[in-house]
């Protein structure tokens, strides 16, 4: 079974400070992919950031980061230079490679900057 | 080139009857999923379909259904609608069929409320 387990409802962060978002979870998988997509008030889900399982090197992609620690099994999110823009819900999700095309999504955290 | 395109945008239907939410994948993705989103709720895998075959499905009642066309649009389906079943509606397109690296894009949603 798949699982992906976001702690933090509610998280807020001044303008221009770093800001981590918890993410952990639980696979059958020997193979899987981490992604973390934000959802604006809009609705659509927009790509930030993609780890495999056997990548060696934490991702990044611009002010995004990927904190992998897989013997915990987390992959918290961590943004930096937070913008007023980055005020979205933020979620986490995972896809094994015995499990299709299938993402499975955690609760979400809602970040708010504050200028 | 344009993002996966769903409509309409925003529904609102009576208990028991029918609806139909529609989906353009990205051009030149052959795969669509259709997830649910209930409010304040990650999204939950409803469908995936491949070159117009059904690749997965979620846990849902036959009450939902999916099919794909052959320029790889897909329609979703909802007979007998329930209240639980206001909730934001989302399509994803991708490349391929499955992978973990596989990265999925979205579309902005149909908001469906039932009253």
């Amino acid at each position: 079974a798949q699982k992906i387990t976001q702690t933090q409802p509610g998280m807020f962060v001044q303008e221009k400070e770093a800001v981590t978002l918890d993410c952990t979870y639980d696979t059958s998988d020997q193979s899987y992919g981490l992604f973390w997509y934000k959802q604006p008030s809009s609705g659509e889900m927009i790509f930030l950031i993609y780890q495999g399982s056997y990548d060696e090197q934490n991702a990044t992609e611009g002010r995004y980061s990927l904190n992998f620690q897989k013997a915990r099994k987390s992959a918290n999110l961590v943004i930096s230079a937070s913008q007023l823009g980055d005020s979205a819900m933020y979620f986490c999700a995972m896809r094994g490679s015995n499990t299709g095309n299938q993402f499975y999504f955690g609760t979400g955290t809602s970040l708010t900057v504050i200028p | 080139d344009a993002g996966v395109t769903q409509s309409p945008t925003h529904l609102i239907k009576t208990r028991g009857q029918h609806v139909t939410l529609r989906c353009s994948p990205i051009s030149g993705h052959k795969s669509v999923s259709w997830y649910q989103q209930v409010l304040g709720q990650g999204p939950q895998f409803i469908f995936q379909y491949y070159e117009k075959e059904e690749r997965g499905r979620g846990n849902f009642p036959d009450r939902f259904s999916a099919r794909q066309f052959p320029n790889y649009s897909s329609e979703l389906n909802v007979n007998a609608l329930l209240l639980g079943d206001s909730a934001l509606y989302l399509c994803a397109s991708s490349l391929v069929a499955r992978g973990r690296d596989t990265e999925a894009f979205f579309g902005q949603g149909t908001r469906l409320t039932v009253v």
